[in-house]
């Protein structure tokens, strides 16, 4: 099975600022799979990035995923107030179990 | 529009089990595949299993495959989700989620509490 570990734990950051966001796989996703989602309290979670780096449908341009094989980063351009929140990342490599990181909180400063 | 509409909260005393629905609309329910997540207060998503819908066949994460029984019903484009021998552990919210690899859409949620 495939082990996420993201880094930070938590992330206390201002609005405006710029937001990076680390996903370690234990293993190589060759093809990339791996998505990003944010979720916010009472809410179920919401799709950011898919294919590590490619927006989902309706998600601000401020928002970008990049990296390959082990390591990737979401990055927050410029913060905005309803940005802070839970994420979390997910890897799909081939078949399942489809295991998530266990989540990075932002917060704010 | 794509909804996944999920049955309500339950309350289950420890040894019993729960089934989950979760109704989907707005687009061919055979196509996408079908997650169930769930996540403990306070706490990350732990991934369940996954259903495909056309044929029904099933995967399950190692740590529910001998209690998580996934099932649908292509006639309603309803999947369900049966979890046996609850434990205290077992309180979370659980979610149905559409998707093969990642999930666009994500149904509402269903707490479900065991306590004695």
């Amino acid at each position: 099975e495939i082990v996420l570990t993201q880094s930070p734990g938590t992330l206390s950051l201002s609005p405006g600022e710029r937001a990076t966001l680390s996903c370690r796989a234990s293993q190589s996703l060759g093809s990339s799979f791996l998505a990003w989602y944010q979720q916010k309290p009472g809410q179920p979670p919401r799709l950011l990035i898919y294919g590590a780096s490619s927006r989902a449908a309706g998600i601000p341009d401020r928002f970008s995923g990049s990296g390959s094989g082990t390591d990737f980063t979401l990055t927050i351009s410029r913060l905005e107030p309803e940005d802070f929140a839970l994420y979390y990342c997910q890897q799909y490599e081939t078949s399942p179990p489809f295991s998530f990181g266990q989540g990075t909180k932002l917060e704010i400063k | 529009q794509v909804q996944l509409v999920q049955s309500g909260a339950e309350v289950k005393r420890p040894g019993a089990s729960v089934k989950i629905s979760c109704k989907a609309s707005g687009y061919t329910f055979a196509i996408y595949y079908l997650h169930w997540v769930r996540q403990a207060p306070g706490q990350g998503l732990e991934w369940m299993g996954i259903i495909n819908p056309s044929g029904g066949s099933t995967t399950y994460s190692e740590k529910f495959q001998d209690r998580v029984t996934l099932t649908r019903d292509a006639s309603t484009s309803t999947v369900y989700m049966e979890l046996s021998s609850l434990g205290p552990e077992d309180t979370a919210v659980y979610y149905c989620a559409r998707g093969t690899g990642y999930s666009d859409y994500w149904g509402q949620g269903t707490l479900v509490t065991v306590s004695s």
